[in-house]
C-alpha cells in the first residue's frame, strides 16, 4: 500500500523553531509537497521538493532524503498565524496524483 | 483575478437525493481534481481530469461522479450511492504535469439531513 506518517500534533511557542516530520512508503516518487490549511479553509501550497536537500522560501524550508523515504518542513520565527495543519504529500507518478498525509496540528502559544 | 471557485458554500442533502457541486477555474490549468476531508483527516481524491472530455477515478470514487466538459468547469454529483456523504469537499486544479503544486478553492462542506 501507499502510507504517509506524521505526527498528528505539535506545540511549539511564538518565535521558536518546529520540525514537522514526514515518511513515506509510496510505489513511486517524483517529489514531496508541503501544503498549509487553516481551520475551516483551503489548503495552500508551501514548498516542493524532487531532489534530496534543503529548499528555503522565507521562515519555511523544506527537506528531503529519498534514500530515506523522508522529509520534514521547518518553520522558524514561528507566529501565531503559523497554527494551522500543516500536510505533506507525495506525487507518486505520471499521473500527476497527490497523496496525502493526514496532517500534523500546529498550535503557537503565545 | 485568477483563482478556484466553488459553491454552494454549504449544501444540504436528503436521503435518496443526488446533489451537484460546482468548481470553476480561471487560472487557465488542465488539470483539475476533487478530495473529500473527513474532520481530523488528509484529503483523500475522488476524482481528477487532466484534460477536457477526459477523467479517471481516484481513491473512493465510488458513489460520486463527474463530468469534464469544459477546462474550467470540473462539477461533481454526490449520488444516493454514497451513504456517508458528509465531509468537506475541496476542488483543486494544477498545470498540465505540475501535480505538485495545486490551488484549491474554498471549499463545500455538506451535510445530510
Amino acid at each position: 500500500g501507499q502510507s504517509l506518517e506524521q505526527p498528528s500534533e505539535v506545540t511549539a511557542v511564538e518565535g521558536a523553531i518546529v520540525q514537522i516530520n514526514c515518511t513515506y512508503q509510496t510505489s513511486g516518487f517524483y517529489g514531496l509537497s508541503w501544503y498549509q490549511q487553516h481551520d475551516g479553509g483551503a489548503p495552500t501550497f508551501l514548498s516542493y521538493n524532487a531532489l534530496d536537500g534543503l529548499e528555503e522560501t522565507g521562515r519555511f524550508s523544506s527537506f528531503l532524503s529519498r534514500s530515506d523515504s523522508y522529509g520534514y518542513l521547518l518553520l522558524q520565527e514561528l507566529q501565531m498565524k503559523d497554527s494551522a495543519s500543516y500536510f505533506c504529500a507525495v506525487n507518486g507518478g505520471a499521473t500527476n496524483k497527490l497523496i496525502f498525509g493526514t496532517g500534523t496540528l500546529l498550535a503557537v502559544q503565545p | 483575478d485568477g483563482g478556484i471557485t466553488q459553491s454552494p458554500k454549504y449544501l444540504f442533502r436528503k436521503e435518496g437525493q443526488n446533489v451537484t457541486l460546482s468548481c470553476e477555474q480561471n487560472l487557465n490549468h488542465d488539470a483539475m481534481y476533487w478530495y473529500r476531508q473527513d474532520p481530523g483527516q488528509g484529503l483523500r481524491l475522488i476524482y481528477y481530469s487532466q484534460i477536457v472530455n477526459d477523467f479517471q477515478k481516484g481513491d473512493i470514487a465510488e458513489g460520486y461522479s463527474v463530468s469534464r466538459e469544459k477546462k474550467e468547469s470540473f462539477p461533481l454529483t454526490v449520488t444516493s450511492a454514497q451513504k456517508n456523504p458528509t465531509a468537506f469537499y475541496l476542488c483543486a486544479s494544477s498545470i498540465y504535469r505540475d501535480g505538485e503544486t495545486q490551488y484549491f478553492g474554498p471549499g463545500t462542506r455538506l451535510l445530510v439531513l
